[in-house]
């Protein structure tokens, strides 16, 4: 079952905060984020395990929440290099991690 | 550099015509995947293999095939039973625990001619 992703694309201006979450159905656990500039590979971000884990990479960070099977992704002070397709890849457990529709994160000046 | 190669970057298929992407990687893992990517829906799993000589279907096998003769070799045959082939495929390695990243590759570009 792929995870939904919202939202599907959100425009920032430089220094501004966004959110993007990932939702299951299924019980979850661990939930990775990538990012994918266009036609390039994915490029890891991080992996939250069930916990209910927060983890931080730069001014990039996220939460789990396993009982809402949920996770959210936190851009804060957003720089032009955040601009890219944002993946989130769930996984049951010992399963191929199932990847959402993406989220088109657009940052302009 | 440990990393993902993934050849051609760009491959035109021929109607009727079967095409092979190859994908190899030096990072010595255990797990390797094959996804297809269509604007608007993501990743979608093709093939995996965990271990040498076993792989298994993903969600969209039908008109695809792999082999895994080699740990870091996980080569994708486009069949001319897929009938829509046009899409960016990615590959991937991994060490197949929940707690590891994914690696890709830059992808191979497939369109029909």
């Amino acid at each position: 079952q792929q995870p939904v992703q919202s939202p599907q694309a959100v425009i920032l201006r430089e220094g501004e905060d966004a959110v993007i979450n990932c939702s299951s159905s299924k019980a979850l656990y661990s939930v990775h984020w990538y990012r994918q500039k266009h036609g390039e590979a994915p490029v890891f971000l991080m992996i939250l395990l069930k916990g209910g884990e927060q983890k931080g990479h730069e001014k990039i960070s996220a939460s789990f929440n396993e009982k809402k099977q949920q996770s959210s992704l936190y851009l804060t002070a957003s720089q032009l290099s955040y601009s890219g397709t944002y993946f989130c890849g769930t996984d049951k457990g010992n399963t191929p991690l199932v990847f959402g529709k993406g989220t088109r994160l657009s940052v302009i000046a | 550099d440990g990393g993902i190669t993934q050849s051609p970057k760009y491959l035109f298929r021929k109607e009727g015509q079967n095409v092979t992407l190859s994908c190899e990687q030096n990072l010595n893992h255990d797990a390797m995947y094959w996804y297809r990517q269509d604007p608007g829906q993501g990743l979608r799993l093709i093939y995996y293999s965990q271990i040498v000589n076993d792989f298994q279907k993903g969600d969209i096998a039908e008109g695809y095939s792999v082999s895994r003769e080699k740990k870091e070799s996980f080569p994708l045959t486009v069949t001319s039973a897929q009938k829509n082939p046009t899409a960016f495929y990615l590959c991937a390695s991994g060490w197949d625990t929940a707690n590891q990243p994914q690696h890709f590759g830059d992808g191979t570009r497939l369109s029909i001619l």
